[in-house]
């Protein structure tokens, strides 16, 4: 079992330009949850999907996030445009109904 | 608002010795899990404790809930340098599903 696997780890990038994070959930598991790691606000929980389908999108932040579910096996988080206050580290998790979220190992996002 | 708080928000202890972590929270819960996260890394589950459970162990790691007083504990016994880690509280509330609320974190650094 691989794990979460997100993409990329690192990305720097020019505030207003548009900004894909990608997440491969753990084969099996029906939920995902998008995360947002700062030292200001610890960790928050933007977005999660049950089956494919965003249950609560109360955490993102503003119309500028978006989030999508194609399949099963693929999510992505999308900041457009983007901006310095984005700077943080996004983590994508995934579970089962019955199991702990397994976290996948982040991208750092530096928006300069 | 986060709801779990951590305290102490820092601890340094010597190789050997106990570490204990606490955890508050307000509102009623389905469970409380504990996660660790290494610099730069995604967290890692812990051990999940229910509601209607008052202690659970696992390794070096025992985990007590007290729901009355809506707290919960994390010991350590016989640290290592290896533990060295931030560790997050989280719980599942009755009212929101699958989703976990984080604390802010324990900053645990044990000194060989």
């Amino acid at each position: 079992d691989a794990g979460v696997i997100q993409s990329p780890r690192h990305e720097v990038t020019e505030m207003g330009q548009e900004v894909t994070l990608r997440c491969k959930p753990i084969s099996g598991h029906d939920y995902l949850f998008w995360y947002r790691q700062t030292m200001m606000r610890g960790l928050e929980l933007l977005i999660y999907f049950n089956n494919n389908v965003p249950i609560d999108d109360s955490g993102m932040p503003e119309d500028r996030f978006s989030a999508k579910m194609p399949n099963a096996s693929f999510s992505t988080l999308k900041i457009q445009p983007s901006e310095p206050r984005d700077s943080a580290v996004y983590f994508c998790a995934s579970s089962s109904s019955t199991g702990p979220e397994s976290f996948g190992s982040g991208t750092r996002l530096t928006v300069v | 608002s986060q709801q779990g708080e951590e305290d102490p928000q820092a601890l340094s202890i010597q190789e050997g010795e106990n570490a204990t972590m606490n955890c508050s929270y307000k509102t009623s819960i389905n469970n409380l899990q504990w996660y660790r996260q290494n610099s730069g890394r995604g967290l890692v589950h812990l051990i999940l404790i229910r509601s209607n459970e008052r202690e659970k162990h696992s390794g070096r790691l025992r985990v007590t809930l007290d729901t009355s007083k809506k707290s919960s504990s994390l010991l350590i016994t016989a640290s290592r340098a290896a533990d060295t880690a931030s560790y997050f509280c989280a719980t599942e509330r009755v009212t929101s599903g699958s989703r976990l609320t984080f604390g802010e974190g324990t900053q645990l650094t044990v000194n060989p």
